[in-house]
């Protein structure tokens, strides 16, 4: 199993709204990353999980809150989002947090209202 | 200046053609990546590289350290190799630098 799956694919939310984003791979990763990606921009890190323990936050607002609850698990707790924060969010794993092979999801197309 | 740069950015090209992106960066790297991510947003990644040449399938990427420089070619092109490639850096500290893209359209 060499894959790693996210829901919603699709979230429609209000600025009031609190949702959650989901990442899942079972390839025994113990590094998983989140990612943002605005319409024709190339992705942007958000938060890295290296074994279950988050290990880098790059300045992402305090309304996005990542949680690594097992070691096959990653969600990203949103609330309070603004209309700017609508983007293709990613998750990816690695075997490690080092400089390995990066796998990704599909992404969940979040639209903030 | 960004600190990874590819070229070009768009590249449009008939079926069957030699086809080469280009990647630059001006910082200390672990390893650099190359991803292609298709229209709808799925990422997928290509290769991961920190010396010399990897080859996979009609794919094969470089990396010369000491130039600072990166390539991808595509060997006789596909419609299904349209999509936009992405290079990215992992810096000696840790950080995951991408480029801008480079949008590949081949026509059959």
């Amino acid at each position: 199993d060499t894959e790693v799956t996210q829901t919603p694919k699709h979230l429609v939310m209000g600025m009031t709204n609190k949702k959650s984003l989901k990442c899942e791979q079972h390839m025994g990763h113990r590094a998983m990353y989140w990612y943002k990606q605005k319409a024709k921009k190339p992705p942007e890190l958000m938060f890295v999980y290296s074994y279950e323990k988050l290990s880098i936050n790059e300045s992402v607002p305090s309304r996005f809150s990542p949680e690594c609850p097992n070691s096959s698990l990653l969600n990203l707790h949103l609330h309070a989002l603004q209309p700017e924060d609508s983007a293709l969010y990613l998750c990816a794993s690695s075997k490690t947090s080092l400089a390995e092979t990066q796998y990704f999801g599909p992404g969940t197309r979040l639209l903030v209202l | 200046k960004n600190e990874v740069e590819q070229s070009p950015q768009n590249l449009t090209a008939q079926e069957g053609e030699f086809i080469t992106i280009n990647c630059s960066y001006s910082v200390g790297i672990s390893a650099l990546h190359w991803l292609q991510q298709h229209p709808g947003g799925g990422i997928v990644s290509l290769f991961m590289l920190s010396s010399g040449k990897k080859k996979h399938g009609r794919l094969i990427a470089t990396i010369n350290i000491q130039e600072k420089h990166s390539s991808l070619h595509i060997t006789a092109s596909h419609p299904r190799d349209s999509a936009v490639y992405i290079c990215a850096v992992r810096t000696s500290y840790g950080k995951l630098t991408f480029g801008q893209g480079t949008i590949l359209t081949v026509h059959p």
